[in-house]
């Protein structure tokens, strides 16, 4: 079955190092995002790509970096600049509008 | 930036009632989208309206939309405790990017 896959689906992180988080799709999607969760809160971007190597920032990017090497993966790296990073992360992704998303089931980073 | 906004925060009703929520969005849509999340989980895409469409059926649920007032709802009849959950708005206004509300947390007592 198509779908996406988000590993790990926990993880934790000491503060200071970094930490990729992966995002693998077999959808045949061009698009894909990375949103961040807070406890009871909405959905904020990060990062989206619309296409191979090519990549823009969200409204949440700093302290995080993303590639887009191959359709199919797009990894995120939470780095030691990012203050709080102790969230729950989603990736989702996209056909060509006008589509809904499809997400993965998350991976929730906790710093310890 | 959130673009919608959910409304109630927060809904608790018995099974076999109907459940309505609302968004309020700011700018102006190409579509607009509803999804669930189960705690702990991704968000699942339910329906989308697009900006020409007044209302939309699928199975329980019934979407409508006003763009002169900026707001939509989601309407599920007959909840089953199944259907509890949050539910979230997200708003596509042509950028390549949707913006998600802050959410309903829907509570369905048996």
């Amino acid at each position: 079955d198509g779908g996406i896959t988000q590993s790990p689906k926990y993880l934790f992180r000491k503060e200071g190092q970094n930490v990729t988080l992966s995002c693998e799709q077999n959808l045949n999607h061009d698009a894909m995002y990375w949103y961040r969760q807070d406890p009871g809160q909405g959905l904020r971007l990060i990062y989206y790509s619309q296409i191979v190597n090519d990549f823009q920032k969200g409204d949440i990017a700093e302290g995080y970096s993303v590639s887009r090497e191959k359709k199919e993966s797009f990894p995120l790296t939470v780095t030691s600049a990012q203050k709080n990073p102790t969230a729950f992360y989603l990736c989702a992704s996209r056909r060509t509008a006008p589509y809904g998303y499809t997400f993965g089931s998350g991976t929730r980073l906790t710093v310890v | 930036s959130q673009q919608g906004e959910e409304d109630p925060q927060a809904l608790s009703i018995q099974e076999g009632e109907n459940a309505t929520m609302n968004c309020s969005y700011k700018t102006s849509i190409n579509n607009l989208q509803w999804y669930r999340q189960n705690s702990g989980r991704g968000l699942v895409h339910l329906i989308l309206i697009r900006s020409n469409e007044r209302e939309k059926h699928s199975g329980r649920l019934r979407v409508t939309l006003d763009t002169s007032k900026k707001s939509s709802s989601l309407l599920i009849t007959a909840s089953r405790a199944a259907d509890t959950a949050s539910y979230f708005c997200a708003t596509d206004s042509g950028t390549y990017k949707y913006i998600f509300g802050t959410g309903t947390r829907l509570k369905v007592l048996a």
